[in-house]
């Protein structure tokens, strides 16, 4: 199956300090990625649909500039967490549907996840 | 508003039972319905897609039924392993294309040896 790739996995940061997640596909292309956010024992929580070459597309309750994501190829997607305080420790998970014969199949492939401590 | 329930309560099993956990929705008409598979600490991993004219999909140890009437998806996996152990969420997507998709809380199973 198609790979996504999430880096870093771990990331541990001071208050106040920006951290930037990457997601890649790997072997294929995806116009559409997904960010989500995860807390302990509860589901994924859709933030965000990144979408290549446009603007991101918000959950509603979502700050968009606290999440920023750049969508700026067609394999690769990032988010940063601005000034990131302790509330938003959590596990971020970003998703890439893939794109075959220019239509999206019905599959969204998963990155490892990115565990976000903010001290 | 639309609404995914999967089991609350986790699901404990005997190894080589067979496994049944349910997603339920309302006030959807999914034209597919996707399980996943998610250990702890690690992205949601796709199992199996069924479509809304699919009674039932099988793969390998792992089937899984769809009812559009009832509005449930039964997920099943016959002669549990312990390796089985995980959280299972359920995804009903309205249509093709590029679809957000909206999980279900997901159901833990826990495969006793």
């Amino acid at each position: 199956g198609a790979v996504v790739s999430q880096h870093p996995s771990w990331v541990i940061c001071k208050s106040g300090t920006s951290v930037k997640i990457e997601c890649r596909s790997l072997d294929f292309q995806a116009t559409t990625m997904f960010w989500y956010r995860q807390f302990p024992k509860q589901s994924l929580m859709l933030m965000a649909t990144s979408n290549e070459g446009s603007k991101a597309t918000y959950e509603q309750g979502v700050e968009k500039d606290k999440f920023l994501i750049n969508h700026a190829s067609l394999t690769l997607s990032t988010l940063t967490v601005t000034s990131a305080h302790p509330e938003d420790s959590s596990f971020y998970i970003c998703s890439a549907q893939e794109v075959a014969g220019g239509r999206a199949k019905n599959i969204q492939y998963f990155g490892a996840g990115t565990r976000l401590s903010v001290l | 508003s639309q609404k995914i329930e999967q089991n609350s309560e986790a699901l404990n099993i005997q190894e080589g039972k067979t496994a049944t956990l349910t997603c339920n929705y309302t006030n959807y008409s999914p034209a597919y319905l996707q399980w996943y598979r998610q250990d702890p600490g690690r992205g949601p991993v796709f199992l199996l897609l069924i479509r809304e004219n699919e009674k039932e999909k099988r793969k390998e140890r792992l089937k899984v039924t769809f009812d559009t009437t009832l509005k449930q998806s039964l997920f099943h996996i016959t002669a549990s392993q312990p390796a089985d152990s995980a959280t299972y969420l359920c995804a009903p997507i309205l249509s093709g294309g590029y679809q957000k998709v909206t999980f279900g809380t997901g159901t833990k199973l826990q495969v006793i040896p």
